[in-house]
């Protein structure tokens, strides 16, 4: 049951921001859209999440749709180690199981 | 470094070997997870444990085994495993009852069933 649609890849240029885009149209009001990546061969990292307001920390920034039917990550310079698969999850509050889905395979290309 | 410390980092083993996969955080969390991740595969949840509890158990096969002696560790025992059990097996821990918790992953081991 994919709770969210991302593109299978995206290549973005060294230097650029790079903006990744997640559906969830089916998103409920308790459900929190979370972000993780994860470099080959490593765990997944958390990025960011957010409810419904825009979210900005050290790594990224989250833009939520009003109607909280869609989401973009936004790395604002990307560098070659930010190639990674780039996963989109929503996750209602309070629930501990957090389910990836093929995510979005982001090449950086100097 | 994530606070999460997998070992061993790799694993190469028999169908009738017995091994045992091992996870620490010090993150002072409450709550611990086994994923698999085989290769081209999304992540899998296995099991949970959340205060030394298992309160998760996705249809695993009998073949492994979780134990989960106090909230810092975690193990994965492994009995007659078969080859497409090869994989990536990856921990995880989170402090639960936040409303918005964040899983911290270790590295994983890279688990090869010969």
């Amino acid at each position: 049951d994919a709770k969210t649609t991302q593109p299978p890849s995206m290549d973005c240029a060294e230097g650029r921001a790079a903006n990744l885009p997640c559906n969830h149209s089916t998103i409920s009001g308790n459900e929190y859209v979370y972000w993780y990546r994860q470099i080959h061969s490593q765990g997944p990292q958390y990025i960011i999440h957010g409810l419904k307001n825009n979210e900005t920390n050290e790594m990224a920034s989250l833009i939520i749709t009003e109607d909280r039917k869609s989401s973009t990550l936004i790395l604002p310079h990307a560098t070659l180690r930010d190639t990674a698969v780039y996963y989109c999850i929503v996750r209602v509050i309070n629930d501990y199981k957090l389910s990836f889905g093929a995510g979005t395979t982001v090449t950086v290309r100097a | 470094e994530t606070g999460v410390t997998q070992t061993p980092r790799h694993l190469v083993m028999g169908m009738t070997n017995k091994k045992s996969l091992k996870c620490e955080q010090h993150l002072g969390h409450n709550a611990m997870y086994w994923y698999k991740q085989s290769a081209k595969k999304p992540l899998e949840l296995m099991f949970v444990y959340n205060f030394k509890e298992q309160t998760e158990n996705n249809s695993v096969p009998s073949r492994f085994s979780p134990e989960c002696p106090n909230s810092s560790h975690l193990f994965l025992h492994l009995h007659t495993l078969q080859p497409e059990d090869s994989a990536l097996y990856l921990c995880a821990s989170s402090q639960e009852g936040q409303g918005a918790e964040k899983l911290f992953f270790g590295s994983g081991t890279q688990l090869s069933v010969l």
